[in-house]
């Protein structure tokens, strides 16, 4: 596709359900990214995959947080036992592989927004 | 369909001028309007605008929404090599949880 996509693009579930959110990077972008945004606040990240390295999960905030990514295309965000705190818009975005200088642009896709009831 | 646009696209300056990054936007149900820096793998928070002609500030960075003329400006004065970044745009509207934009790259030489 012309740029990323993520699905659904609004999801309402009930405390302690799982949910599961999916990212489509642009074909060719080795490196894909989660970010979080709560409401009025700036981009929290979650994760970042590179390639076939070991992500970096180093932004996610709890183990009821997970994700995976199946060589270089989709990705799949899953919180388990949701909390109305996960309340909030979850961005993926994917690049070119980031060299060791200046980052290549992020292309952001629109979003989910999650609403934990 | 919510579009974000940015221009220009590049821009290549001198330690000590002053430049202007451009925001334009077409969305359905306009909240807000949010500038980003880029400098590494997580775009770092700079400013969110919601009303028109308040200008908002944070050292040498400003910034300024324009809902008549669906726009927004981010100003940046005496820059400094520090300011190198890829700035981005991003518009959160009633249709789509944020909307970005191919953001500016910045490079300030000394």
């Amino acid at each position: 596709g012309a740029g990323v996509s993520q699905s659904p693009s609004n999801k309402v579930t009930e405390k302690g359900k799982d949910v599961e959110l999916r990212c489509d990077p642009i074909s060719g972008h080795t490196a894909l990214y989660w970010y979080r945004q709560r409401l009025g606040q700036g981009l929290e990240f979650l994760i970042y995959f590179q390639g076939n390295s070991a992500p970096d999960k180093s932004g996610l905030p709890s183990d009821r947080f997970s994700a995976e990514r199946t060589g270089e295309s989709v990705s799949t965000l899953t919180i388990q036992r949701t909390q109305q705190e996960d309340s909030a818009v979850y961005l993926c975005a994917s690049s070119l592989a980031p060299g060791s200088g200046y980052p290549y642009e992020q292309y952001f896709g629109p979003g989910t927004r999650l609403t934990v009831t | 369909e919510d579009k974000v646009v940015q221009s220009p696209l590049s821009l290549v300056v001198h330690e000590g001028d002053t430049v202007t990054l451009n925001c334009s936007y077409e969305v359905t149900n306009f909240r807000s309007l949010l500038w980003y820096k880029q400098e590494k793998k997580a775009p770092t928070f700079l400013f969110m605008l919601t009303s028109s002609g308040i200008e908002k500030k944070s050292g040498r960075l400003s910034s300024i929404l324009d809902k008549k003329e669906l726009s927004s400006i981010l100003n940046i004065t005496a820059t400094q090599t520090g300011d190198s970044a890829i700035y981005l745009c991003a518009v959160e509207a009633g249709n789509t949880p944020l909307v970005f934009g191919k953001g500016t790259r910045l490079s300030v030489i000394a």
